[in-house]
């Protein structure tokens, strides 16, 4: 089946520092990729909508000058968490597209997630 | 947009015994309803999804039904192991979007 990785898959910073995180499709090309946060015990929830090629799509709320996503090919995107705080420690998950020719329907894989602590 | 509401939050059971989890949807369109399950510490896997032409479809020990008039859908396993223990969480594309929208999440918890 289709696979997705992240790294790193744990990083602690201090704050005001920067943090990139990468997403991978490793048996597949991903039109779309989609980067969510997850706080314990909540639901994932969507930040962005990652296209290959074109400037991120971001959810309300969701500040783009914070949270920079690049999507460089159709195997990679990345999100960079700028001058990080405490505040943004959470469960990053990322999840790339990939289209069900049998059926054509839009199926997610959703990487192993990336846990981001901020001191 | 798409609202979706998922029960019960938690659920406990003893091992061997059956669980469901129900999700209900707002959006008439919808067409894909897929069920993930996460463990601790991982993202989320699909175990199992179900398109709107058929009502029930069942893997093993997993099974979903759906009944789109009255616009739900549950994920069932039976014969429950201590390893069945996660989050399972539902999600339904809609609102004229392919992008999911997901449930709150339902602690499983099966005690062995």
């Amino acid at each position: 089946g289709a696979v997705v990785s992240q790294h790193p898959s744990w990083v602690i910073c201090k704050s005001g520092t920067s943090v990139k995180i990468e997403c991978r499709s490793l048996d597949f090309q991903a039109t779309t990729m989609f980067w969510y946060r997850q706080f314990p015990k909540q639901s994932l929830m969507l930040m962005a909508t990652s296209n290959e090629g074109s400037k991120a799509t971001y959810e309300q709320g969701v500040e783009k000058d914070k949270f920079l996503i690049n999507h460089a090919s159709l195997t990679l995107s990345t999100l960079t968490v700028t001058s990080a705080h405490p505040e943004d420690s959470s469960f990053y998950i990322c999840s790339a597209d990939q289209l069900n020719s049998g059926s054509n329907y839009n199926e997610q894989f959703f990487g192993p997630g990336t846990r981001l602590t901020v001191l | 947009g798409e609202n979706v509401e998922q029960h019960p939050s938690t659920l406990s059971v003893q091992e061997g015994d059956s669980a469901v989890i129900k999700c209900t949807y707002s959006d008439s369109a919808s067409n894909y309803f897929p069920w993930y399950k996460q463990e601790l510490g991982k993202g989320p896997q699909l175990i199992i999804d179900i398109r709107s032409n058929v009502g029930e479809k069942k893997d093993q020990r997993i099974a979903v039904t759906l009944n789109k008039t009255a616009k739900h859908f549950s994920l069932h396993i039976t014969e429950t192991q201590p390893e069945d223990s996660a989050v399972y969480f539902c999600a339904v594309p809609g609102g004229g979007s392919y992008i999911p929208t997901f449930g709150r999440g339902t602690s499983l918890i099966v005690h062995p």
